[in-house]
């Protein structure tokens, strides 16, 4: 099946500092999301796009859905303690828009 | 309060035992998911219901079986589960089969 190949696995950063991650795909997809799962919880929904080069923001997160089609990127700028957890892109592909695939995870960490 | 609730929580089973999972969604949606979460690894797709109709069983082994008895409810019944069966199992829902989904907080399961 579609593979999403996230990066990096993990990140140890320093709080205030800016984090970037991203996704990429091997197939062409129509929508892009961006989940953020804290210790205990469920994923929730943080940002979807929809649009190639399209740019959305939520707070101190922006992301973009990339002109290929075939990646996505997630910036948070100035973080703080509680962006800890592990963040998720999931795609759904041109060729089964009823299908999300999910990448394997961001692992972030902010040293107060 | 993410709208989707999943009990128990946690839940220890023997390989020989039988016990359900329940997901109930608040939100009006039509579709529902259950999702299977080891670490490390993306979340697996097991089943799709979409207007009660099962649309999707990602050769899912038969000791797990999905019931929805309404769009608001899904259960998830275990046997003969395996070892490597201990995960986290994620119930999500979504407005209409293919949209962005939101998820439970997850039931704990460890197999003894």
């Amino acid at each position: 099946g579609q593979q999403l190949n996230q990066s990096p696995q993990s990140m140890f950063i320093q709080e205030g500092e800016d984090v970037s991650m991203n996704c990429t795909s091997s197939s062409i997809f129509n929508t892009w999301l961006w989940y953020k799962q804290e210790p205990g919880e469920g994923p929730v929904l943080l940002i979807a796009l929809y649009k190639a080069g399209e740019l959305t923001s939520n707070g101190r997160l922006t992301a973009q859905f990339g002109i290929t089609r075939k990646d996505s990127f997630l910036n948070i700028s100035a973080s703080i303690p509680s962006d800890v957890g592990i963040y998720f892109c999931a795609g759904q592909p041109l060729y089964n828009f009823n299908k999300f695939y999910f990448g394997s995870g961001t692992k972030l960490n902010v040293k107060p | 309060e993410t709208g989707v609730t999943q009990t128990p929580r946690h839940l220890v089973m023997g390989m020989t035992n039988k016990k359900s999972l329940k997901c109930e969604q608040h939100l009006g949606h039509n579709a529902m998911y259950w999702y299977k979460q080891s670490a490390k690894k993306p979340l697996e797709l097991m089943f799709v219901y979409n207007f009660k109709e099962q649309t999707e069983n990602n050769s899912v082994p038969s000791r797990f079986s999905p019931e929805c008895p309404n769009s608001s409810h899904l259960f998830l019944h275990l046997h003969t589960l395996q070892p490597e069966d201990s995960a986290l199992y994620l119930c999500a829902s979504s407005q209409e089969w293919g949209q962005p989904q939101h998820f439970g907080d997850g039931t704990r399961l460890s197999i003894l």
